[in-house]
């Protein structure tokens, strides 16, 4: 089977640093995929990994540890914007498998 | 700009009647994806193809059926509409390809009511 696994919800302050989670068991590895998501709205595309280490892009980063089945996902400089749903999706063969998603509030 | 898009963007029905769900897109793509996504479960993939003769029951699949009328054109239909297929469904693309080219683009989604 394949499970991926993020945490449900979490809230952080603006100007902070936050992490988010991914912990992935599938039946194969081509790829660690984050999307974006506002409420009702597509998901979009925020960064991919493919080998060990850290990818930054601007505010955000990305991580991964193949070994472990491990990504993270880390913003800085939180802004009111960045409240949103962070999707963990891993590609197994030529598909993504898609964690449940962390649904990120960002206070004042 | 090449886009991808959905129609209708919200529909009401009602238990038993059928209905299609229709993607477009001008990005060029070979690939295209159909997902729902309910509270709690993320997204989950419907049914998936790579090219114009080839359709593949992805997880979720039971109650639907799809139709690739042109590379650009992707539509779901549901049959027999039930009161849990109730969703916002997304159609997505990508290239052919290896690593990030698999990355997926995503539609602006229909949501769907059953009642």
């Amino acid at each position: 089977g394949q499970n991926i696994d993020q945490p449900t919800e979490m809230t952080a302050t603006e100007g902070a640093i936050v992490q988010i989670n991914c912990t992935y068991q599938t039946s194969g590895f081509n790829g660690l995929f984050w999307y974006q998501q506002h409420a009702g709205e597509a998901p979009t595309f925020l960064s991919y990994n493919v080998l060990d280490g850290l990818e930054e892009k601007g505010r955000f980063s990305s991580f991964l540890s193949r070994s472990k089945g491990y990504s993270y996902l880390l913003l800085k400089e939180l802004q009111m914007k960045d409240s949103a749903s962070y999707l963990c999706a891993v590609r197994v063969t030529d598909k993504l498998i898609f964690g449940t998603g962390t649904r990120l509030q960002v206070f004042p | 700009d090449a886009d991808v898009t959905q129609t209708p963007r919200n529909r009401i029905t009602k238990t038993g009647k059928r209905i299609m769900l229709e993607c477009s897109q001008t990005k060029g793509h070979d690939r295209m994806y159909w997902y729902r996504q309910d509270p709690g479960l993320g997204l989950r993939l419907i049914y998936y193809s790579f090219d114009v003769k080839d359709i593949n029951k992805g997880e979720i699949s039971d109650g639907y059926s799809v139709s690739r009328q042109a590379q650009a054109k992707f539509s779901l239909s549901l049959e027999s509409a039930i009161p849990n297929q109730t969703a916002l469904y997304f159609c997505a693309t990508s290239r052919r390809g290896a690593g990030r080219d698999n990355e997926q683009f995503f539609g602006p989604g229909t949501r769907l009511t059953v009642l």
